[in-house]
């Protein structure tokens, strides 16, 4: 069974800190995603990758950096975290047949 | 029904009931899929549909596109208070390996 992990599961910073999240997935999926997920939007995606070393843009990439070390590992870093980044985010990969499972999330809050 | 920048819906139903939610997509997709999402987890697709299929079902569930009009429907008949969850449509706009998600629709069954 697919299997997506992230962590931390929960972090508070203040603004301007430096934050890293970071998830796993052990499914060989070749691509994976970061997305926010805010009250009243859905699933927005800021960033994903089709393969170690590739990063591809999302829709709301502002203010987010990605790196994709391994297939198995996906990080999002905010450099200077700002209030309107707090927020839930998830991880996901993606099978061959478009099917996406996400991690358990992440919720980040920013002071 | 759901999409973009539309509040998040709402829907509040009796266990045993049937329930329909609704999705618009705005560009072309090969693919419509359905997500639900439990109080405190990730989303976890629940049905696929083609854009060569009109219809699509899996127990329960039964999935409707129409590309004409650029809509889908999912349907969930005698619903169970284990239903409770916000389900989200996405599609893929003919991006290989992207998904945009409609902002949701709360579903809350009383047992």
């Amino acid at each position: 069974e697919a299997a997506v992990t992230q962590s931390p599961r929960n972090k508070v910073t203040v603004t301007g800190g430096n934050v890293t999240l970071s998830c796993r997935q052990t499914n060989s999926h070749n691509y994976m995603y970061w997305y926010r997920q805010d009250t009243g939007h859905g699933l927005r995606l800021i960033h994903y990758s089709y393969g170690a070393g590739n990063l591809q843009i999302g829709d709301v990439p502002d203010g987010y950096k990605a790196t994709r070390t391994t297939q198995e590992d996906f990080f999002l870093l905010l450099e200077l975290a700002s209030p309107s980044q707090t927020s839930l985010y998830f991880c996901a990969s993606r099978d061959r047949y478009a099917e996406q499972f996400f991690g358990p999330g992440t919720r980040l809050t920013v002071l | 029904s759901q999409w973009g920048e539309e509040n998040l819906q709402a829907l509040s139903i009796q266990e045993g009931e049937d329930v329909t939610m609704n999705c618009s997509y705005k560009t072309y997709t090969t693919v419509v899929q359905w997500y639900r999402q439990k109080s405190g987890k990730g989303p976890a697709l629940i049905i696929l549909i083609r854009s060569n299929e009109r219809e699509k079902r899996s127990g329960r569930l039964r999935a409707t596109l129409d590309t004409s009009s650029q809509s889908s429907s999912l349907s969930i008949t005698g619903t169970l208070a284990t239903d409770t969850a916000v389900y989200f449509c996405a599609t893929d706009a003919g991006v290989v390996g992207q998904l945009t998600f409609g902002s949701g629709t709360r579903l809350q069954v009383y047992a």
